[in-house]
């Protein structure tokens, strides 16, 4: 079925720093890809997603690639802020059913 | 819109409880998804529902879990007997059905078992 991984944290760097974190999928067909964030005490959000390949979902400054060559979705961000630490979530549609499959989660800390 | 309401936020209870955990979906929306988040597990899909009919229920872990879903603004999940190692975050998520595959979380539930 269909499955995601994703880079494993903690993630720490400093305010401005340039972001990435990986997820790589295996899929069948060319699903949705998104990316959620999880701030301290909240639930999931959904950050941005792309429907089909070669799409660029942005969102607060996020970006990610929909790449079939490399079946990945890397997150990117150009200058973190403290206010980006979180938990970040690469996940995709499961396999024949309505559900989405998450990946482990990648925490962010941001130092000022 | 409020968007998806649980309650309650924080549940304490000791063994053997029995724990009820309430979820109102996005109005309009189709399907309604349980998911429990642990630290060794991640997010796991519980159940879920489509048009307040269980599609999915392979991911409860054992028959003291049970949810229902009575009408399109509630559900509930229900542990009885608690135990432990249920002790986890207890998300619901809805999603609209034939517009797209997006999923909407709400707050959580953080359960406690003694």
């Amino acid at each position: 079925g269909n499955s995601v991984t994703q880079m494993e944290g903690p993630v720490t760097l400093s305010e401005e720093a340039f972001l990435t974190i990986n997820c790589t999928y295996t899929a069948t067909g060319y699903p949705s890809l998104f990316w959620y964030v999880q701030y301290p005490g909240e639930g999931l959000q959904l950050l941005l997603k792309a429907t089909k390949a070669d799409d660029k979902g942005s969102n607060k400054g996020f970006e990610a690639t929909y790449r079939k060559e490399t079946t990945s979705f890397h997150l990117e961000k150009g200058s973190v802020q403290v206010s980006d630490s979180a938990v970040y979530f690469c996940a995709l549609p499961d396999t024949g059913r309505r559900a989405l499959t998450f990946g482990s989660g990648t925490r962010l800390q941001v130092q000022p | 819109d409020a968007g998806v309401i649980q309650s309650p936020r924080h549940e304490v209870t000791e063994m053997g409880q029995e724990v009820t955990l309430r979820c109102k979906p996005i109005s309009g929306h189709d399907y309604l998804f349980w998911y429990r988040q642990t630290m060794m597990r991640g997010l796991e899909l519980l159940i879920y529902f489509n048009n307040n009919v269980p599609i999915d229920d392979s991911g409860m872990p054992e028959d003291r879990f049970s949810a229902k879903m009575p009408n399109a603004s509630f559900s509930t999940l229900k542990i009885q007997p608690s135990e432990p190692r249920d002790s986890a975050v207890y998300f619901c998520a809805s999603n609209p059905g034939t517009s797209g595959d997006t999923q909407y979380f709400g707050p959580g539930t953080r359960l406690t078992v003694l």
